[in-house]
């Protein structure tokens, strides 16, 4: 079945430091792929996504690419914030159709980023 | 604000009792789809409704049942409760012709 590794946590990095989240993922059709924010006490949000191999999402200075050949899709980001502080989780969804499909998500990595 | 909407934000009850947790899901999306987040089992899809009918199950116990209704919100009712049952139970939607899952604030449910 599918199945999807992110790194584990939790990583702590100074403000304005080089954030890098690795995420590797198993898959049997084209999933599309996703990233996901908690932020503390509240819901997941979307943070980015993509759809197809080489596909770079990004938002708020957030980025990953799809890469098939590696079934990779590592989140970077390059200067990061305390307010970027929260758990980060990598999903996928497998050819669901237009009715959508379920989210296989990793295991989550908590980012603690200190002034 | 993802326009999800889920209620209660928290409940305690007791061990083998019955509880009832509600979704709204955006305003216009026929997904509805139910995720439970625990401390050693992660975030796990647990049901998904298109439109009123079943479409998917995951790893969804049989003391666990859902259906959503004519106006699309959903319920999804846990019965018989277990102390590993205390999880947070998140709804998310998703429109016709969307992968995009939006997600509710979700329901924390602690079994004493």
């Amino acid at each position: 079945g599918d199945s999807v590794t992110q790194m584990e946590g939790p990583v702590t990095l100074s403000e304005e430091a080089f954030l890098t989240i690795n995420c590797t993922y198993t898959a049997t059709g084209y999933p599309s792929l996703f990233w996901y924010v908690q932020y503390p006490g509240e819901g997941l949000q979307l943070l980015l996504k993509a759809t197809k191999a080489d596909d770079k999402g990004s938002n708020k200075g957030f980025e990953a690419t799809y890469r098939k050949e590696t079934t990779s899709f590592h989140l970077e980001k390059g200067s990061v914030q305390v307010s970027d502080s929260a758990v980060y989780f990598c999903a996928l969804s497998d050819q669901g159709g237009a009715a959508g499909n379920k989210l296989t998500f990793g295991g989550g990595t908590r980012v603690l980023v200190k002034p | 604000d993802s326009g999800v909407t889920q209620t209660p934000k928290h409940l305690i009850t007791a061990t083998g009792q019955r509880v009832t947790l509600r979704c709204s899901p955006r305003s216009g999306d026929l997904s509805v789809y139910w995720y439970q987040q625990s401390l050693d089992q992660g975030l796990q899809f647990l049901i998904q409704y298109y439109n009123g009918e079943e479409r998917a199950k995951g790893n969804i116990l049989e003391r666990f049942s859902a259906q959503q209704f004519p106006d699309l919100h959903s319920e999804l009712n846990l019965s018989s409760l277990e102390l590993g049952d205390s999880a947070l139970y998140f709804c998310a939607s998703s429109v016709w012709g969307q992968e995009t899952q939006y997600f509710g604030p979700g329901t924390r449910l602690l079994v004493l």
